[in-house]
């Protein structure tokens, strides 16, 4: 079984949609959950990082955590074409490597 | 600016032929990492770097060194390149290991082809 398993997509919604994105994971040991975002052809760049269980938000977006269940969480607000991209889950525990899901390809259609 | 570099970019080699793909930092932070992004297998680390001379292997280390003899690089050697290391190289680096979360920091990539 993978350490973070991650839905690949492609997700393809309108512009101004919600989007939701998500991961699951099997190690309870992980407190660091990271969603990042990669433009074609970059190397990904840190959108969002929660500690533990819970929420946290950013302008348009929205991170979850439930560690009960071990899914993890993003959404996307009034998406907008410059959203288009990969996003990719990650985790780690403290002092631990980190672990990614294999990311979602994301289209928002203007 | 702050950032990590990678060179080179895009790289057409075959199979045998030792390469180097270099990583370097202007941030000084002690911790660096290789990871190599293939189709539906996501990012994979393959050798990560805590400080100055202290490496360690990551999940998929086969095939590959690293040394690290300066704070600011961290090159990634193929000693013996073949078809299967044919993929996206990102290098990163973050301020610590020693504290509980880093932000970890990419670099722009490298494209490798194995022939």
């Amino acid at each position: 079984q993978k350490e973070v398993e991650q839905d690949p997509g492609p997700l393809s919604v309108p512009e101004g949609a919600i989007v939701s994105l998500n991961c699951t994971y099997s190690n309870s040991a992980f407190q660091y959950f990271m969603w990042y975002r990669q433009y074609s052809r970059k190397g990904p760049e840190l959108l969002m990082y929660t500690y533990s269980s819970g929420n946290k938000e950013d302008g348009r977006f929205t991170a979850q955590v439930d560690k009960s269940s071990k899914y993890i969480s993003l959404f996307i607000r009034d998406s907008q074409p410059s959203d288009s991209a990969t996003y990719l889950c990650a985790m780690s525990a403290p002092g631990n490597q980190f672990y990614f899901g294999t990311g979602t390809s994301l289209t928002v259609i203007p | 600016e702050a950032q990590v570099t990678q060179n080179p970019r895009y790289l057409i080699t075959v199979t045998g032929k030792k390469l180097t793909v270099t990583c370097s930092q202007n941030m000084n932070h002690e911790y660096m990492s290789w990871y190599r992004q293939d189709p539906g297998l996501g990012l994979r680390q393959i050798y990560y770097s805590m400080n100055v001379e202290v490496t360690d292997k990551g999940d998929v280390p086969e095939g590959y060194k690293v040394s690290r003899k300066e704070k600011r690089n961290f090159p990634l050697i193929l000693e013996s390149p073949s078809p299967n290391q044919t993929s996206l190289y990102f290098c990163a680096s973050s301020l610590s290991f020693r504290a509980s979360y880093n932000e970890q920091f990419f670099g722009p990539g490298t494209r490798l082809t194995v022939l």
